[in-house]
């Protein structure tokens, strides 16, 4: 099994909403990703977790809340969010060997309303 | 970490060889080339990545250049399905891993 799992494919929410994105692996990845994509630019790293941990933070706002509860889930929080916010949010993972080659998710696809 | 250059936008024929060029002249003797695509409306794909040495997989070959810095990607007979963002990147092997996308290439496959 080689996928990487994101769900909701698509998401609409208001600015005082709180929702969740979820993505999965089962390729037994201890490191996983999180993006953000705006239109025709490329992806842009968020959030790195290593062996479930936090261990990089590209100076995201705090209405966006990562989470790791096992080593094949990520989660990323969503609350109080402004309409530049929306973007496609992926989600990748990879080994921590010597070939660190990402796998990515197709995404979410999120609009703030 | 080394930043990459690459030209905005490529054309190629069907059935010809793509060859994409990319420049990354600050790379560090321990940073590896990756490259990646990333087809209209999906998640970026992994393609290949290299050191030193060139590689080839089933997908694409890896050209870098003695002084490492400048690669080339070939795509040996482009398809009409490799019409994508190409993008080449940089990254050290150890730690968290930190894959930072330039603007890439958008390639485009001509009938």
């Amino acid at each position: 099994d080689t996928e990487v799992t994101q769900t909701p494919k698509h998401l609409v929410m208001g600015m005082t909403n709180k929702k969740s994105l979820k993505c999965e692996q089962h390729m037994g990845h201890r490191a996983m990703y999180w993006y953000k994509q705006k239109a025709k630019k490329p992806p842009e790293l968020m959030f790195v977790y290593s062996y479930e941990k936090l261990s990089i933070n590209e100076s995201v706002p705090s209405r966006f809340s990562p989470e790791c509860p096992n080593s094949s889930l990520l989660n990323l929080h969503l609350h109080a969010l402004q309409p530049e916010d929306s973007a496609l949010y992926l989600c990748a993972s990879s080994p921590l060997g010597r070939s660190r080659e990402q796998y990515f998710g197709p995404g979410t696809r999120l609009t703030v309303t | 970490d080394a930043k990459t250059t690459q030209p905005p936008s490529m054309d190629c024929a069907e059935g010809r060889a793509a060859n994409l060029p990319c420049n990354h002249s600050t790379i560090s003797g321990n940073e590896y080339v990756y490259w990646y695509r990333q087809i209209h409306s999906q998640g970026p794909q992994y393609i290949i990545h290299g050191l030193k040495n060139n590689e080839t997989n089933e997908m694409a070959s890896l050209i870098i250049t003695e002084d490492r810095k400048s690669s080339t990607l070939i795509l040996p007979h482009a398809t009409l399905r490799d019409t994508a963002v190409y993008y080449c990147t940089v990254l050290l092997i150890q730690g968290a891993q930190k894959l930072v996308f330039g603007q890439g290439t958008r390639l485009t496959i001509n009938p």
